[in-house]
């Protein structure tokens, strides 16, 4: 079955303990990206990547990390989490398709709580 | 600085009857997106727009796109309970995966 799958799906942490949250998709898509989506304030992107080793910051890289090693992996990295990190996580990857349409499939999303 | 507004924010849709709801973006794009967001639950893909005019349907649903106008609108017919969730619009610029959404229309149907 295609997807995209985020792990862990809640998680609940201190303030400044380092954490990762993975992102794996089995459709071989170039793209893939990071939201967060934040009550009244919709979906926001955090980075995206074009391919492996290729990323770019998207409209609030501030705290978090990405890296893409592999064409199917892009985890989350957030060096010292802090409260206002708190938020629902998806990732999303995508290719070309027919068209041109770029259509993105979302993961089912990581609900990360910072204390 | 792409912007993407939705409105209105939140509609109270009567069954049966039809709606519809707007999608206004600052700059030209190259590709529009709907997705359907239950609570708690992820996105679903709902219809992809890439051209002026461009009219897709589905079901009670079907959008359209006007890229002079820079506007897309999503029209409900008959509208039924199960269509009660939250529409998100998204435009993309480029040959890259850069979306900005805008804040999503919550759709509520009573009897």
């Amino acid at each position: 079955e295609a997807q995209v799958t985020q792990n862990p799906r809640y998680l609940i942490t201190v303030t400044g303990k380092k954490l990762t949250v993975t992102c794996s998709q089995n459709m071989n898509h170039e793209y893939m990206s990071w939201y967060r989506q934040d009550p009244g304030l919709g979906l926001r992107q955090i980075y995206y990547s074009m391919n492996v080793e290729v990323t770019d910051k998207g409209d609030v890289p501030e705290g978090y990390k990405v890296s893409r090693k592999e064409k199917r992996n892009f985890p989350l990295i957030l060096e010292s989490p802090s409260p206002n990190q708190t938020s629902l996580y998806f990732c999303a990857s995508s290719s070309r398709g027919l068209a041109g349409s770029y259509e993105q499939y979302f993961g089912p999303g990581t609900r990360l709580t910072v204390t | 600085e792409l912007k993407v507004e939705q409105n209105p924010l939140f509609l109270s849709m009567q069954e049966g009857k039809n709606y519809t709801i707007y999608c206004n973006y600052s700059t030209t794009s190259d590709r529009l997106y709907w997705y359907r967001q239950d609570p708690g639950k992820s996105l679903e893909s709902l219809f992809v727009l890439l051209s002026n005019g461009a009219v897709k349907q589905e079901g009670r649903l079907m959008a359209s796109l006007d890229t002079k106008a820079r506007l897309s609108t999503l029209h409900i017919t008959a509208a039924v309970h199960d269509l009660s969730a939250t529409y998100f619009c998204a435009v993309a610029l480029g040959a890259n995966s850069k979306l900005t959404f805008g804040k999503g229309i919550t759709l509520s149907v009573r009897p």
